[in-house]
């Protein structure tokens, strides 16, 4: 069975800090990884996607993943957070077989204080 | 990005009513839709897979005799909550995947109380 795990439940960072969130899966099979972010009241937003290529994958906002397939991790990073980055952020893993839904893990609170 | 629209955006019931939320996908044909729950501070759990025109694919533990979910149109599906109860308050989202791509866009979501 599919599964996500979230390292950190609770992130608190000065602006200007730097941001990694970690995230792991568990999957046998070839994925489809995801960054989403949750803001205060507000629905579901994809900030980044990896499916095949450059592991590298840039995101919207400032926000980069590294997807390393012998650690099965992808985790998200931004070099300098900013208050408006306060949000809940989940990683999410699809496999690419047939009609699979997102699984997503836990998530991460990030808080950002002035 | 594509759009996925929820209605209600909130709604609060009296124990044993049925609650009815629609779920559209604006400007793409969904061929699949899911269904998911979050509780506070809580990720999100798949309930449902629906798939138009068909059965729904529900996850283990959900009741299907409780949560119907109806996916009639490439652009529409409905997750009614029958005789819904206290516990059954959550924010309730629903996903919908495009015939040819493959990321999900999610809905605002719908917040349900039963009092």
């Amino acid at each position: 069975a599919q599964s996500v795990s979230q390292h950190n439940h609770h992130v608190i960072l000065s602006e200007a800090a730097s941001l990694e969130l970690g995230c792991n899966y568990s999957y046998g099979g070839t994925v489809n990884l995801f960054w989403y972010v949750q803001y205060p009241g507000q629905h579901l937003q994809l900030l980044l996607k990896y499916f095949s290529g450059d592991p590298l994958v840039k995101g919207i906002k400032g926000f980069e993943a590294e997807f390393i397939k012998s650690k099965f991790s992808f985790n998200l990073r931004k070099p300098s957070v900013q208050w408006s980055d306060t949000a809940e952020y989940f990683c999410a893993v699809r496999g690419r077989s047939g009609n699979t839904p997102l699984v997503f893990g836990k998530g991460t609170r990030l808080s950002v204080i002035a | 990005g594509a759009v996925v629209s929820q209605h209600p955006s909130w709604v609060i019931c009296k124990s044993g009513t049925s609650v009815k939320i629609e779920c559209r996908s604006l400007d793409f044909q969904a061929t699949t839709m899911f269904w998911y729950r979050q509780f506070p501070k809580q990720s999100l759990m798949l309930m449902a897979t629906s798939n138009e025109g068909s059965k729904a694919t529900y996850e283990q533990g959900v009741e299907k005799d409780k949560f119907l979910i109806n996916h009639a149109s490439l652009t529409l599906s409905t997750l009614t909550v029958t005789s819904a109860h206290p516990e059954d308050s959550s924010f309730y989202i629903c996903s919908a995947r495009s015939t040819s791509g493959e990321t999900q866009y999610f809905g605002p979501g719908t917040r349900l109380l039963v009092l």
